[in-house]
């Protein structure tokens, strides 16, 4: 049981290059999340999926896309890297949609640097 | 807006000690909580989900408290050893799954 895998575990990027962040779950999850972790702050959300083709805004969801036309995948698209990019970031899952009362798994993560 | 303070940012105590960590919330309207363990280079592991009709819960040598009244949640860890050493985060589940996370405490056990 792989849970939630997220591809690449590293990358470097120049300002301005464009590139797409995997994640994939095989818990036949409804609801898909990323968020970005920053030096001294709490997951801040940036978007998020309640099923295939429905996708909606998080807290800082600028510079960023998603899309979700499979249950299993939900990949985070960065369009022009920019430095204030450079973060962790973490794709997560959960069973239901709308719930409150179910744990969230998460992946091990995506470090970007952009230069 | 929900915000979550985590204090203290940073604790070590030495192996064997019972400890605990606190968890603040702007708006003590919370619902649900739940408390996280994440290791250096990894993802988050869900180690508690307290649920609105519940003030605690527990496993193994964990207990997780929440304090609507106060707006505050308690991480008591009994007889820690080193392999506890991990950064802790809470979060607030009261928008369901999107989740409002403090910034953790970074707790390194001494042996």
């Amino acid at each position: 049981n792989a849970g939630v895998t997220q591809t690449p575990k590293f990358q470097v990027l120049k300002t301005g290059q464009s590139m797409t962040l995997q994640c994939a779950q095989d818990m036949n999850h409804e609801y898909m999340s990323w968020y970005r972790q920053d030096p001294g702050m709490g997951l801040r959300l940036i978007h998020y999926s309640v099923g295939a083709g429905i996708t909606d805004q998080g807290e800082v969801p600028n510079g960023y896309n998603v899309s979700r036309s499979t249950t299993e995948d939900f990949p985070l698209r960065l369009l022009s890297a920019a430095p204030s990019q450079t973060s962790v970031y973490f794709c997560a899952s959960s069973l239901r949609r709308q719930t409150s009362n179910q744990p969230q798994h998460f992946g091990d993560g995506t470090r970007l640097s952009i230069l | 807006k929900q915000e979550v303070t985590q204090i203290p940012a940073a604790l070590s105590v030495p192996e064997g000690e019972n400890l605990v960590l606190n968890c603040s919330f702007t708006d003590s309207a919370i619902y649900n909580l739940q408390w996280f363990r994440q290791d250096p280079g990894k993802g988050l592991t869900s180690l508690l989900l307290i649920q609105s009709s519940q003030r605690e819960q527990t496993s193994g040598r964990l207990n997780a408290s929440l304090d609507k009244s106060s707006g505050r949640s308690t991480l008591y860890i009994a007889a820690s050893q080193p392999g506890d050493s991990a950064t802790y985060l809470c979060a607030d589940r009261s928008g369901g799954n999107k989740l409002v996370f403090g910034a953790g405490t970074i707790l390194r056990v001494k042996s």
